[in-house]
């Protein structure tokens, strides 16, 4: 099983500013099979990014992923205050696909 | 809509059962896999099982390989989650999610439904 490490767990960042996520996996991420989410207090996750940078539909440009193997990282460029929630990694290459444990991202 | 709704969550004590169910609008259920992903209280999101579009192919979390049952009935575009022999760790939100693919392995959730609570508790 693929363990996906996030750091930092808590990511203090003032509206304006740029927020970047880290997900370390244990192993490699074979072709790129990594997802972001995010979740916000008492709501569902939604999906951000899927196959390590692509946008699933209707996600604002401001949120870009990137990384290869086994570091990836999910960059919020120009944060605003909607962007306020918890982020999950997810690697889908091998099975059982597992999440990161999240960061937190404050305003 | 394209939605994913939950329901069939409750107190339920420990030792005994509960069935998750979640239907779907929206798309065509069966053109894709589906799977559950648990929450557990101030925790991180855990994959606990998933199903290949035409119930072919099912996998499970280990720790509840021999307690948790998946199952659909792509007629009534619906995914269900048989749960026997709950423990006080199986209290949790339980999301139903949608794969991007048909069968198991290599896909993402691009669809996620709001939950349903399930406590373990005496």
């Amino acid at each position: 099983e693929i363990v996906l490490t996030q750091s930092p767990g808590t990511l203090s960042v003032s509206p304006g500013e740029r927020a970047t996520l880290s997900c370390r996996a244990s192993q490699s991420v074979s072709s790129g099979y990594l997802a972001w989410y995010q979740q916000k207090e008492g709501q569902a996750p939604r999906l951000l990014i899927y196959a390590s940078y692509n946008r699933a539909t209707g996600i604002p440009g401001r949120f870009s992923g990137s990384g290869s193997g086994t570091d990836f990282t999910l960059t919020i460029r120009r944060l605003e205050p909607e962007d306020l929630a918890f982020y999950y990694c997810h690697q889908y290459s091998s099975s059982p696909g597992t999440f990161g444990q999240g960061t937190k991202v404050e305003i | 809509e394209v939605q994913l709704v939950e329901s069939g969550g409750g107190l339920v004590q420990p030792g005994r059962s509960q069935r998750l169910s979640c239907e779907a609008s929206g798309f065509t259920f069966d053109d894709y896999a589906m799977h559950w992903v648990r929450q557990r209280p101030g925790k991180g999101l855990e994959w606990v099982a998933g199903i290949s579009w035409n119930s072919a192919g099912v996998d499970y979390a280990d720790f509840v390989k021999g307690r948790f049952t998946i199952s659909r009935d792509n007629a009534k575009k619906s995914l269900y989650l048989q749960m026997n022999r709950l423990r006080a760790e199986d209290t949790a939100l339980y999301f139903c999610t949608k794969d991007i693919v048909t069968t198991l392995g290599f896909g993402y959730f691009d669809l996620w439904g709001r939950g349903t609570l399930v406590t373990v508790s005496s």
